[in-house]
């Protein structure tokens, strides 16, 4: 149990386009979303929370009119990246909280953004 | 800002061996840690967790301690299998804000 998924797997754009990334919770319903990003061996940094039903609250740093984040059931979390350019490609992971559960995050496999 | 950092970046032991993976952390308030595994490519997998008011919890082949004294928390792989190379984070939930602040990762191999 427990499975999050994401789609794509991995997208490629051309600058100045917008992608949708997907995040499902497949077994459980998910009150809580997180959106993440990890640069080339880096550590994962939390881009924003998402709360279903509300708007998402954005970390400091993090552009809330790029990065579009709608949460609008209790399975699904969209993130688009709007007007990407080369420098937002990265590899982006989602997770989520059962509403059961207040502290373990189930993540996603993760979403690798190319863009040209 | 507050972060979780780990002192060694990449650890290379024999097949076998055990392994330990150390991590300091800053916020006193965090209440729960996590370790996770990542492999290339894909999300982070959860390994075992802890929560502040416990020293230690095992797993299969597992352990974390922690010790909120120094803001110390490790992650002991016992007989370690080719399998278990990766990259290890660990995490700490900041109480109240129910968000988790990644550790920078350590990579594991694991030598034949």
């Amino acid at each position: 149990g427990a499975v999050v998924s994401q789609h794509p797997s991995w997208v490629i754009c051309k600058s100045g386009t917008s992608v949708k990334i997907e995040c499902r919770s497949l077994d459980f319903q998910a009150t809580t979303m997180f959106w993440y990003r990890q640069f080339p061996k880096q550590s994962l940094m939390l881009m924003a929370t998402s709360n279903e039903g509300s708007k998402a609250t954005y970390e400091q740093g993090v552009e809330k009119d790029k990065f579009l984040i709608n949460h609008a059931s209790l399975t699904l979390s969209t993130l688009t990246v709007t007007s990407a350019h080369p420098e937002d490609s990265s590899f982006y992971i989602c997770s989520a909280l059962p509403a059961a559960n207040s502290y373990e995050q189930y993540f996603g496999p993760g979403t690798r953004l190319t863009v040209t | 800002g507050e972060s979780v950092g780990l002192h060694l970046p990449t650890l290379s032991v024999q097949e076998g061996d055990n392994s330990i993976i150390n991590c300091a952390y800053s916020n006193s308030a965090s209440d729960y840690f996590i370790w996770y595994k990542q492999e290339s490519g894909k999300g982070p997998q959860f390994i075992i967790d802890i929560r502040s008011n416990m020293d230690k919890r095992q797993g299969q082949r597992v352990t974390v301690l922690l010790n909120k004294t120094v803001k110390h928390l490790s992650l002991q792989i016992a007989a370690t299998q080719p399998g278990d190379s990766a990259v290890y984070f660990c995490a700490e939930n900041i109480q109240g804000a129910q968000k988790l602040v990644f550790g920078q990762g350590t990579r594991l191999t694991i030598n034949p």
